[in-house]
C-alpha cells in the first residue's frame, strides 16, 4: 500500500498570505488528522476529519481550517499567516484503529 | 486520553537493550497503549500497541503489568539509527465515529552512542 503523501514538502510564504496544504491518506483510511510541530510546542493536534466531517478540533485560532473530500483526501488552509505559523505540518490517516495512525512526511512551512 | 509520563531523555550504546517506561496511572478499562517513534523532520511512525501482558513485533516488545498503570517499550540491541524521540500514548482504539484526538506529550529522546 502506498503511504500517506503530503504536498508540497516545502513552502516559503510571507506574513499575511494564505497557504493550502494537501494530504492523501492511505487507501481505505477514512480518518485524516492534522498536526503542527514546532521545537517549542512539540506535536499539537489541529483537527481530524472523518467522512468529510470535522470530528475533532484542537486549540488553534480560526485562521486554521481544513476540509476532507469524498475520496478522503484532505486539505488544510492557514489564512493571514504569522511568523509563528512556521512549523512542520503533519498529516496522519487511520483506519479502524484510531491509535494506529500513519503519518506523512510533512510540509515544512516557513513564514518570513 | 489518559495522561502519560515518560523520561525526557535517555542515553544508550550500540548493541544494548533499551527500556523506556511510561506511567499512565489513570488508564481506563478500554484504553490501549501505543508507542510511536519519530526521527528529526519526519512524521511519527507507529511502533507497537498492546492492552496487557506482552506484545512483540519485529521492531520492539511492549511489556504491560497486570495493573496496567505503566508500560515498558523494549528495544533489543539498539543501533545508531534508533536515535529518535519515542512517544507513549494511551486511549481507546478507534470505533467508527468516536471522539477524541491523539495527544502527544514531549516524548523520550533516545540517544544511541557508538
Amino acid at each position: 500500500k502506498a503511504g500517506v503523501t503530503q504536498t508540497p514538502r516545502y513552502l516559503i510564504k510571507t506574513r499575511g498570505q494564505q497557504v493550502t496544504l494537501s494530504c492523501s491518506p492511505i487507501s481505505g483510511h477514512r480518518s485524516v488528522s492534522w498536526y503542527q510541530q514546532t521545537p517549542g510546542q512539540g506535536l499539537q493536534f489541529l483537527f481530524e476529519y472523518f467522512s468529510e466531517t470535522q470530528r475533532n478540533k484542537g486549540n488553534f485560532p480560526g485562521r486554521f481550517s481544513g476540509r476532507q473530500f469524498s475520496n478522503s483526501r484532505s486539505e488544510m488552509n492557514v489564512s493571514t499567516l504569522e511568523l509563528g505559523d512556521s512549523a512542520l505540518y503533519l498529516c496522519a490517516s487511520s483506519g479502524v484503529k484510531k491509535l494506529e495512525q500513519y503519518f506523512g512526511p510533512g510540509t515544512r512551512l516557513t513564514v518570513t | 486520553l489518559a495522561k502519560t509520563t515518560q523520561p525526557i531523555s535517555m542515553d544508550s550504546y550500540e548493541g544494548q537493550e533499551v527500556n523506556i517506561t511510561c506511567s499512565h496511572n489513570n488508564i481506563a478499562t478500554n484504553d490501549y497503549i501505543t508507542w510511536y517513534q519519530q526521527f528529526p523532520s519526519q512524521g511519527p511512525r507507529f511502533i507497537i500497541q498492546g492492552y496487557k501482558t506482552k506484545v512483540t513485533n519485529e521492531v520492539a516488545s511492549l511489556f504491560i503489568p497486570a495493573d496496567r498503570k505503566s508500560s515498558t517499550l523494549s528495544l533489543p540491541r539498539v543501533s545508531l539509527s534508533d536515535t529518535a524521540v519515542y512517544y507513549c500514548l494511551v486511549g481507546d482504539t478507534a470505533i467508527w465515529g468516536s471522539q477524541g484526538n491523539l495527544i502527544f506529550g514531549k516524548g523520550t529522546k533516545l540517544s544511541v552512542k557508538p
